[in-house]
């Protein structure tokens, strides 16, 4: 199946300081992203739709100046946690949709996700 | 509005035992239904989905799932449970078309040798 790439895995930030999440669709063009927001034990939450070459939409209750989207290609989709405070410690996936050629098709490829922590 | 419950946050089953997890759903509209594993620190992998056409629907590692429109459920089962098979499991929901997705709390399967 499709691949889609999250980097870091993993990141430690100081409270304060901004941090960047990168998502990429390896093997296909992805007009769409979205990235979620886990906490633990709980279910993923939709934050924004990540739209190339547009602004992101956003889901009711996320800050949009605290979470940045930039979608700048049709591989490449960037969160920027500005200002982070621990409780913005979480973990952040992105997901892309896969187009299939077939109308109302939809399937969705997940990264493996970054875990966010900010002391 | 989509929304989707999964009852039982955690299931445990033996070892070969049959494997059985439940998705209810609402939907304004016809839905599109999917099945996700996750381990630990991963992201999701797509297990099954239901979108049009035959109501049972199989999937990777064994699994399917029953589309069932009266009982607006579609609940994810297993004959025969690996050690494996041990991870979470999301239930979610998206409108035809639609490219959202709701997901459901997820249930956490461990199987016991």
């Amino acid at each position: 199946g499709a691949v889609v790439s999250q980097h870091p895995s993993w990141v430690i930030c100081k409270s304060g300081t901004s941090v960047k999440i990168e998502c990429r669709s390896l093997d296909f063009q992805a007009t769409t992203m979205f990235w979620y927001r886990q906490f633990p034990k709980q279910s993923l939450m939709l934050m924004a739709t990540s739209n190339e070459g547009s602004k992101a939409t956003y889901e009711q209750g996320v800050e949009k100046d605290k979470f940045l989207i930039n979608h700048a290609s049709l591989t490449l989709s960037t969160l920027t946690v500005t200002s982070a405070h621990p409780e913005d410690s979480s973990f952040y996936i992105c997901s892309a949709n896969q187009p299939t050629g077939l109308v109302f098709e939809n399937i969705q490829y997940f990264g493996a996700g970054t875990r966010l922590s900010v002391l | 509005a989509q929304s989707v419950t999964q009852l039982g946050s955690h299931v445990s089953v033996s070892e070969g035992a049959l494997v059985l997890l439940r998705c209810n759903y609402s939907s304004s509209v016809p839905p599109y239904l999917f099945w996700y594993v996750q381990y630990p620190n991963q992201g999701l992998q797509l297990l099954l989905k239901y979108t049009t056409g035959a109501t049972l629907v199989k999937g990777i590692n064994g699994f399917e799932a029953e589309f069932k429109k009266s009982e607006t459920s579609f609940h994810l089962t297993k004959p025969s449970a690996h050690m494996s098979d041990a991870a979470e499991y999301f239930c979610a929901v998206s409108e035809p078309n639609f490219n959202k997705f709701y997901f459901g709390s997820g249930t956490k399967l461990n199987v016991k040798p």
